[in-house]
């Protein structure tokens, strides 16, 4: 059964860094998701992207964080200068069409020191 | 504004038993809702959805009830195995694509 896979599994970085979280989506899925899971909270939504493009982002997804298409199956998330609050894990996810189910990948684990 | 809320944190059930997992939320527009399984260490695992022109679908062992006039949803287990504990999260979309998920309820399931 196809699945949504990500890279690394987990990722230890120092404050400040550049990191870029990797995903690779279900292969016939038209649209891309960010989420992320802060330690014993809810998922939460940071942004969504078709056709190369963003069609929804929520306050999180500020100017820090951006999202690219580099080639035909990746889909990246780099977040620029990390902060510690950045600390969650990031799920991926992938839907056929809008207001299809979302799959969800098993997420990178990022730790800001 | 938008929730979308767990009533249990936690539920505790014997091997076989029926499990009920419920979850409120607030926005009467949305229009679409999912039950997630997630276990430790791993990605939210779609379980069953339901639009919001059904009050009731059922898949394999799971049923899901939507009351829209009380807006609540509810995950029905039946016959409950040791392989169903995990965090269940309800998440309702009521946007073009976002979905807004609860706080997650943790079964767990004794044999």
């Amino acid at each position: 059964e196809p699945e949504v896979t990500q890279t690394p599994s987990h990722q230890v970085t120092q404050m400040g860094q550049e990191v870029i979280l990797r995903c690779v989506p279900i292969s016939n899925h038209l649209y891309f998701y960010w989420y992320r899971q802060i330690l014993g909270q809810k998922v939460e939504f940071l942004v969504s992207f078709y056709n190369n493009e963003i069609s929804e982002k929520s306050e999180i997804f500020d100017d820090q964080f951006s999202v690219e298409r580099p080639d035909g199956s990746n889909f990246t998330l780099k977040i620029r200068s990390t902060k510690l609050e950045d600390s969650a894990m990031y799920f991926c996810a992938s839907s056929p069409g809008v207001g299809e189910t979302q799959y969800f990948g098993p997420g990178t684990r990022l730790l800001v020191l | 504004g938008e929730s979308v809320g767990l009533h249990l944190p936690t539920l505790s059930v014997q091997e076989g038993d029926n499990s009920i997992i419920n979850c409120a939320y607030s926005n009467s527009a949305s229009d679409y809702f999912i039950w997630y399984k997630q276990e430790s260490g791993k990605g939210p695992q779609f379980i069953i959805d339901i639009r919001s022109n059904m009050d009731k679908r059922q898949g394999q062992r799971v049923t899901v009830l939507l009351n829209k006039t009380v807006k609540h949803l509810s995950l029905q287990i039946a016959a409950t195995q040791p392989g169903d504990s995990a965090v269940y999260f309800c998440a309702e979309k009521n946007s073009f694509q976002k979905l807004v998920f609860g706080t997650g309820t943790r079964l767990l399931v004794s044999p």
